[in-house]
């Protein structure tokens, strides 16, 4: 099993430009989630998913957009990128049976907006 | 909703010392407790979880947590620590009536350890 993981590793943009990260898991996991992760900030939810065909905002989605058209792949968007997106972007998800589980981690998207 | 606080973001520490990592945090409603580490340059992995029962909770890699509810507080603890605890720890919390097991962390404690 590959877990969960994050294409691309790395990326440049300049302000104003457009791109889609993409999380897959092969888990078979009811939901995901997106985070970013700043200095001193910890990570910080940006959108997440408890089904195919369902998303739902986090702590801070501006800027961003999701999509779960199929149950595992959830991919970001930034439709007009800025500095301030400048982050490392997480990848994660989780099992939706009763109870609370654990969520399973990406290695994460470096982005560097100029 | 909830609010997680870190003390402490860097604790450099020589091999073989303990280390206690401090964690409060604030809610309205119960929570699940968590402290996930992330070593360099890799995503974030589960050290331990508090769900309920016993308050001293064991996890992976020798490390431990209690969770002290009068206190708001969940520290992490290890007796000796290795080199390769070289890491940043990051604790979270999940509240317990919201659908979608969603996690807020704090800002992090960098842990540096020195031979």
């Amino acid at each position: 099993n590959a877990g969960v993981t994050q294409t691309p590793k790395f990326r440049v943009l300049k302000t104003g430009q457009s791109m889609t990260l993409l999380c897959a898991q092969d888990m078979n996991h009811e939901y995901m989630y997106w985070y970013r992760q700043d200095p001193g900030m910890g990570l910080r939810l940006i959108h997440y998913s408890v089904g195919e065909g369902t998303t739902a905002k986090g702590e801070v989605p501006d800027g961003y957009n999701v999509s779960r058209l199929k149950k595992q792949n959830f991919l970001l968007g930034l439709e007009s990128a800025a500095p301030s997106q400048t982050s490392v972007y997480f990848c994660a998800s989780s099992y939706s049976g009763t109870g609370v589980h654990e969520q399973y981690f990406g290695p994460g998207t470096r982005l560097t907006v100029t | 909703a909830q609010s997680v606080t870190q003390l402490d973001s860097q604790v450099p520490v020589f091999e073989e010392a303990p280390v206690e990592l401090r964690c409060n945090y604030s809610s309205s409603v119960s929570v699940y407790l968590f402290w996930y580490v992330q070593y360099p340059n890799q995503g974030l992995q589960l050290l331990l979880k508090y769900l309920s029962g016993s308050t001293l909770v064991k996890g992976i890699n020798g490390f431990e947590a209690e969770f002290n509810k009068s206190q708001t507080s969940f520290h992490l603890r290890k007796p000796s620590v290795h080199i390769s605890d070289t890491a940043e720890y990051f604790c979270a919390v999940s509240d317990q009536a919201t659908a979608g097991n969603k996690l807020t962390f704090g800002g992090g404690t960098r842990v540096l350890v020195k031979p």
